[in-house]
């Protein structure tokens, strides 16, 4: 049982380039989020999927486009990284939807993006 | 607009003692809050929830207390091991509204 893992660990950018970070969950959860995570800012979330079939933006979505491709997978596009785009970004699965009691979230290990 | 706050300083405390980190909120009526801890270069981990019609809740030398009076919930940890350093994020929820968090209170527990 890995929970959820992400890919790359690592990665760097040119502005302008694009790139698809990997999430999957192996815990049958419905929902799974994308957050960012920056010095002073705390996790804000990017988007995230209530259930199968279903994507909703969070709080900074602007530049990012998801999939969820199935249950099990949610993967976050960066079609033109900017150097603001520099963060750690995290992926999560919780097995209710938001909102509801006891939404607990698992989250990945993070992958680190550097955007020169 | 709804704003968390965690104390940003670090705090620093003797091995031993318990170990009390502030989550305070304005402009929102959480129905449960959650702490999730992270260590460096690692992703957060849950520990705690608590509901909004909850004032304590305990699991091993961790305490939680919410008062949604004063807006305000306490994270305790009794008898702190360096083993207990880390950061601890305050996460709330209400609704249908999704999980928001806090920026984080970094814990130094000194042997």
């Amino acid at each position: 049982n890995a929970g959820v893992t992400q890919t790359p660990k690592f990665q760097v950018l040119k502005t302008g380039q694009s790139m698809t970070l990997q999430c999957a969950q192996d815990m049958n959860h419905n929902s799974m989020y994308w957050y960012r995570q920056d010095p002073g800012m705390g996790l804000r979330l990017i988007y995230y999927s209530a259930s199968e079939g279903t994507t909703d933006k969070g709080e900074v979505p602007n530049g990012y486009n998801v999939s969820r491709l199935n249950k099990r997978e949610f993967s976050l596009r960066l079609e033109s990284a900017a150097p603001s785009q520099t963060s750690v970004y995290f992926c999560a699965s919780s097995r209710m939807t938001p909102g509801q009691g006891g939404n607990e979230q698992f989250f990945g290990p993070g992958t680190r993006l550097t955007v020169l | 607009s709804q704003k968390i706050e965690q104390n940003s300083e670090a705090l620093n405390i003797q091995e031993g003692k318990t170990a009390t980190l502030t989550c305070n909120y304005t402009n929102y009526s959480p129905a449960y809050l959650q702490w999730y801890r992270q260590d460096p270069g690692r992703g957060p981990v849950f520990l705690l929830l608590i509901r909004e019609n909850e004032k304590e809740k305990r699991k091993e030398r961790l305490k939680v207390t919410f008062d949604t009076t004063l807006k305000q919930s306490l994270f305790h940890i009794t008898a702190s091991q360096p083993a207990d350093s880390a950061t601890y994020l305050c996460a709330l929820a209400g609704g249908y509204q999704k999980v928001t968090f806090g920026t984080g209170t970094k814990l130094q527990v000194i042997p």
